[in-house]
């Protein structure tokens, strides 16, 4: 089965610095997808990329895949404390396997101090 | 437009009782899946239902069980609670179509607490 490790588990930024989160995949990865979670809450979709070298941008945060598609990065520019919670990398494994069901990553927490 | 809704926002249960947990999908998907985010386990896929039917599901035991509707609302139905199953239950919906990539949106959750 896939796995995906995210690192770090956890970061604290000061208010308008940057920070990436990288999210590193077993196997290939069909569809990469973000999303940010506010502890105990729902998950908000971010972005989703696809395509080897993709990089999608909303806001001051983008994301790319890796060539080889094992790899992806969510990097945030200038960072707000809007942007503290928890970030998570979910993943479709396999083109049309049973189920569209999202492997996720361990998450990684994010803390911006102001 | 409205998007994923779920019910109850929190439920609290002794152990050996039954949780009902219900979600609603956004308007045109047909197809809900149903997390589980335990303390230190992360989000683990349960189910995932699409046009009324159970087409997948995750390492689970039976004792998880769920059923969709004619309008695809769900429900998730856990039997026997053990203190384990103490966790935020996550809803998701999307278009439902297996050969393409659906984002999948995310209710607010149903948090389950068993004592």
């Amino acid at each position: 089965s896939q796995e995906l490790e995210q690192s770090p588990q956890s970061l604290i930024v000061q208010e308008g610095k940057n920070l990436t989160i990288n999210c590193t995949s077993s196997k290939t990865l069909y569809g990469l997808y973000w999303y940010k979670q506010k502890y105990g809450e729902g998950l908000i979709f971010l972005m989703m990329l696809q395509k080897g070298g993709e990089e999608k941008s909303h806001e001051k945060i983008t994301a790319k895949l890796d060539e080889k598609k094992q790899q992806s990065s969510l990097h945030i520019t200038a960072s707000q404390p809007s942007h503290a919670g928890i970030y998570l990398c979910g993943a479709d494994g396999e083109i049309k396997a049973a189920g569209n069901k999202l492997t996720f990553g361990g998450g990684t927490r994010v803390l911006v101090k102001p | 437009e409205a998007g994923v809704t779920q019910s109850p926002t929190h439920l609290i249960k002794t152990r050996g009782q039954q949780a009902t947990l219900r979600c609603s999908p956004i308007s045109g998907h047909t197809s809900v899946y149903w997390y589980q985010q335990a303390l230190g386990l992360g989000l683990q896929f349960l189910l995932w239902y699409d046009e009324g039917e159970e087409r997948n599901r995750g390492n689970f035991p039976p004792r998880f069980s769920g059923r969709q509707f004619p309008n695809y609302s769900s429900e998730l139905n856990v039997n026997a609670l053990e203190l384990e199953d103490s966790a935020l239950y996550l809803c998701a919906s999307s278009l439902g179509l297996a050969d393409s990539y659906n984002e999948q949106f995310f209710g607010p959750g149903t948090r389950l607490t068993v004592l």
